[in-house]
């Protein structure tokens, strides 16, 4: 399968900015996707952006697509308790497969 | 509202025994997947159908078996279960390049 990279862990204060790095290999990716997964609970979708994009903003979250590099980003501004979770990249390419990263386990600092 | 559920949400087993965990979808989708989440590993796909009789391997399938009568169930079968199938269970479902609905999770324990 295709190789989709993150790493797996990430502390921040409450108030400050988190950003969650993830890289990927398949070059025919369409459509990458950030999923949110709370504890004892089954992935949720967070956000998504189409492959011929740089960049998506909804609310306090931004995705970052560096197609070149193949690198992907979740930056959450204003991070609150409530966003400690483990946050999972995907990436869905034209085979009709998801792939999804190791996940990263975010923990929000009081 | 439609829905993904799972059961059972906790099974312990005993190494060699057969398990069947469920997996029922009510949003009609045609593509059912079924995934492991192991610590450092993320989540790997195990089965994946794409309709009523269509079964594929995953990634990792080995020991496991899924079979697709209709469109709503996708029951993932162990043969015979092992210590390494210890693990929790997500079904997935979806229609093209839609968003991933996930089931609340399955924790097997194998001893």
């Amino acid at each position: 399968g295709e190789d989709v990279e993150q790493s797996l862990f990430l502390s921040v204060r409450e108030g400050d900015s988190s950003v969650i790095n993830c890289t990927y290999t398949d070059s025919s990716s369409t459509y990458l996707y950030w999923y949110k997964q709370e504890p004892g609970a089954g992935l949720q979708l967070l956000t998504y952006i189409f492959s011929n994009m740089d960049m998506k903003q909804d609310q306090r979250l931004t995705v970052l697509l560096n197609k070149k590099d193949k690198h992907l980003s979740l930056r959450i501004a204003d991070t609150q308790t409530g966003d400690s979770a483990i946050y999972f990249c995907a990436e869905w390419n034209t085979g009709n497969q998801f792939y999804f990263g190791t996940g990263t386990s975010l923990t929000v600092i009081p | 509202d439609a829905e993904i559920t799972q059961s059972p949400r906790h099974k312990i087993t005993e190494t060699g025994r057969q398990v069947t965990l469920a997996c029922h979808q009510t949003w009609n989708h045609n593509n059912m997947f079924w995934y492991r989440q192991d610590l450092g590993h993320g989540l790997r796909l195990i089965h994946y159908s794409y309709g009523v009789h269509d079964t594929n391997k995953g990634e990792v399938s080995d020991g496991y078996s899924v079979s697709r009568s209709n469109t709503e169930d996708l029951p993932l079968t162990l043969e015979s279960a092992a210590s390494s199938q210890t693990s929790v269970y997500f079904c997935a479902s979806n229609e093209g390049s839609g968003e991933l609905f996930f089931g609340e999770g399955s924790r097997l324990t194998v001893l």
